[in-house]
Formats: structure tokens, sequence, C-alpha cells
């Protein structure tokens, strides 16, 4: 099925560091989703995004719906160990004939060194 | 609050028999409800969509006979792998669409189930 462009891949950064990642498409969305996924866990929603430029903040974390509708980014600021995980990118058309479906990113892998 | 549950959480079981999943939202109404399949280190692939009344619509490439959704409520959906065989562990996910929530309607995930065919 159809994917998102997502990335880094991964990322190794030191404690205290700011992460930024990024997901693009061809296609346009109605809303942006970032999640979160520990190991052996399903994913955890971070933050939702549902008009075209937005910039909302949770916590450390701050994303942006693209303007154009077809990317979004996510920043994690003053990174702390628990940050460790897969991120994963997702867009979604909010439209009965889409049945709102969300089209996952790869993700990108996070290792915070303490 | 959005809070979706998968039962069980891990599960063994021996080539050729067929296992169920639940997946249930404890404190919202779902219509619909997303089945996912996640390989080691790849993304969550999605499996079918599941409406509330109505029969799943599967995405391509997903063999309806074999993984069978049962949505019976509207807080509880059910995959039945049938026939499993080894090629069929993996890590299975469901999630629940929130209506009810003002200016909202997001998925939330359930924990996941653990498919191991020997």
């Amino acid at each position: 099925g159809q994917q998102l462009n997502q990335s880094p891949q991964s990322m190794f950064i030191q404690e205290g560091e700011d992460v930024s990642m990024n997901c693009t498409s061809s296609s346009i969305f109605n809303t942006w989703l970032w999640y979160k996924q520990d190991p052996g866990e399903g994913p955890v929603l971070l933050i939702a995004l549902y008009k075209a430029g937005e910039l909302t903040s949770n916590g450390r974390l701050t994303a942006q719906f693209g303007i154009t509708r077809k990317d979004s980014f996510l920043n994690i600021s003053a990174s702390i160990p628990s940050d460790v995980g897969i991120y994963f990118c997702a867009g979604q058309l909010r439209s009965g004939g889409s049945n709102y479906k969300l089209t996952f990113g790869k993700g990108t892998l996070l290792t915070v060194n303490p | 609050g959005a809070v979706v549950s998968q039962h069980p959480s891990r599960v063994i079981c021996k080539s050729g028999t067929s296992v169920k999943i639940e997946c249930r939202s404890l404190d919202f109404q779902a219509t619909t409800m997303f089945w996912y399949r996640q390989f080691p280190k790849q993304s969550l692939m999605l499996m079918a969509t599941s409406n509330e009344g109505s029969k799943a619509t599967y995405e391509q490439g997903v063999e309806k006979d074999k993984f069978l959704i049962n949505h019976a409520s509207l807080t509880l959906s059910t995959l039945t792998v049938t026939s499993a065989h080894p090629e069929d562990s993996s890590f299975y996910i469901c999630s629940a669409r929130d209506l009810v929530r003002p200016g909202t309607d997001t998925q939330y995930f359930g924990p996941g189930t653990r498919l191991t065919v020997l």
C-alpha cells in the first residue's frame, strides 16, 4: 500500500539535544498524526494536526502541518532517555470514501544516549 | 480516556489452528475499527477496516477468508486468523476511531497481540 516518506530512518543523539524528523507525501492529507511506539506495544498518539499550517505543541514536542498539506514535521526539544522509541507519522483523509484510513510512514528509530 | 484494549497480548499456537483476537474500546464508542499487521522493524500495514454492523473492507492482498473480522458492537471487533501458518506470525494491532470528542477524528491504538505460529 501507499506509504509516506519519513526521515531520518534512525537517529542517535545525546541526552539534552533537540531532534527533528519529517514526513512527505505525494498526496494531500487533511489530518497528520504523530505516534510513538515502544517495543512490543501499540502506537501512542503524540500530536494530531487538522489544519494546513497548524503548529501544535505537547510538552517538549512540537509538530506542524505543512502548508501544502503534503508534509509534516515533529520536533523534540531537550531529549531525555525515555524519548527512545520509534516515531511514526500518519496521514489521513477525513472523508467517507477513504474510510478514514491512516497511511503510515516507515518510522524513525530514536536512540538517546544518557 | 480513549483507551483501546486487546486480548490476548500474546498467543502461541500450532500450525493449522485458528486464533481469535479481540479489540475493545473501553471508554468510547467506535463505529469503525481498523486491523493492522506489523512485522519486525517495519511499519504498520492496514489489513482491513471494520465497520459496526456491516462487512469488513479488506486491503488488497489480504485474504478475507483467512482473516475473519466481526464487529458486532460499538465497542468490540474481533479478528480470527483461520488455519494459521508460521508466516502468519506477526504483531497484530487494532485501532478504534473516536467520533465523539469535538473537533477530533483520531484513531487510538490497542497494545497489540503477538502471534507466534509453530
